[in-house]
């Protein structure tokens, strides 16, 4: 079965870091570029960041850029997002997202596959 | 950034009925457009993608069209499982990816 499954979220307060990670089983993960989507409690989706297959090309939402850090280990299947600085306005479920064809992030990226979230509440 | 418009923001519609949601964007996204199905605790379900092209599974009642800036996604005959938050995307032009603010399909 093609999973994500996402840990590493909780409360935390403003200025502070969180690590999550994202576990994927059932593909063959470095075939694929990943993604981080997030949605705040009770609104849409937004985009957060986005790695390629050999992390040789990765983006961010201006929202994020600077604070945030995307990378993957595809000999542990795994996909992780270093949160620095957090912002009561990132407060938010997080979703690990697989791209359905893409292996290059950029290209096409369509979110086939989505965990469940882990959420991240900050707050003093 | 492309801006992508949802409308209407809530649509209630009877089941056995059809309902069309639209989204806009605000520069061309030729057919690099996708929707998304949102239940109450529940991860976003990929349901169409190229604008018109349904993902694996997504039952027939589902159908997508539209190219440019207009879009549209329609359900030919509500089932109880559909009322739902729809979600557009494009992925035309990352950094960033775009989302609409979605539209909830509630049962009239």
């Amino acid at each position: 079965e093609v999973q994500l499954v996402e840990s590493g979220g909780g409360w935390v307060q403003p200025g502070r870091s969180l690590r999550l990670s994202c576990a994927a089983s059932g593909f063959t993960f470095d075939d694929y570029a990943m993604h981080w989507v997030r949605q705040a409690p009770g609104k849409g989706l937004e985009w957060v960041s986005g790695i390629s297959w050999n992390s040789g090309n990765f983006g961010y939402a201006d929202s994020v850029k600077g604070r945030f850090t995307i990378s993957r280990d595809n000999a542990k299947n795994s996909l992780y997002l270093q949160m620095n600085s957090l912002r009561p306005e990132d407060t938010a479920l997080y979703y690990c997202a697989k791209a359905k064809w893409a292996a290059v992030a950029g290209t096409l990226d369509v979110f086939d596959i989505w965990g469940q979230g882990t959420m991240v509440t900050v707050s003093s | 950034e492309i801006v992508m418009t949802q409308s209407p923001a809530t649509l209630s519609v009877s089941p056995g009925e059809r309902a069309t949601l639209s989204c806009r964007a605000s520069q061309s996204v030729s057919s690099d457009l996708a929707w998304y199905q949102q239940k109450p605790g529940q991860a976003p379900r990929l349901l169409i993608y190229g604008a018109s092209t349904r993902a694996t599974g997504i039952p027939a009642r589902f159908s997508g069209s539209g190219s440019g800036t207009e879009f549209s996604l329609t359900i030919s005959s509500l089932q109880s499982e559909d009322f739902a938050v729809y979600y557009c995307q494009q992925y035309k032009n990352w950094l960033p990816y775009t989302f609409g603010q979605g539209t909830k399909l509630e049962i009239k």
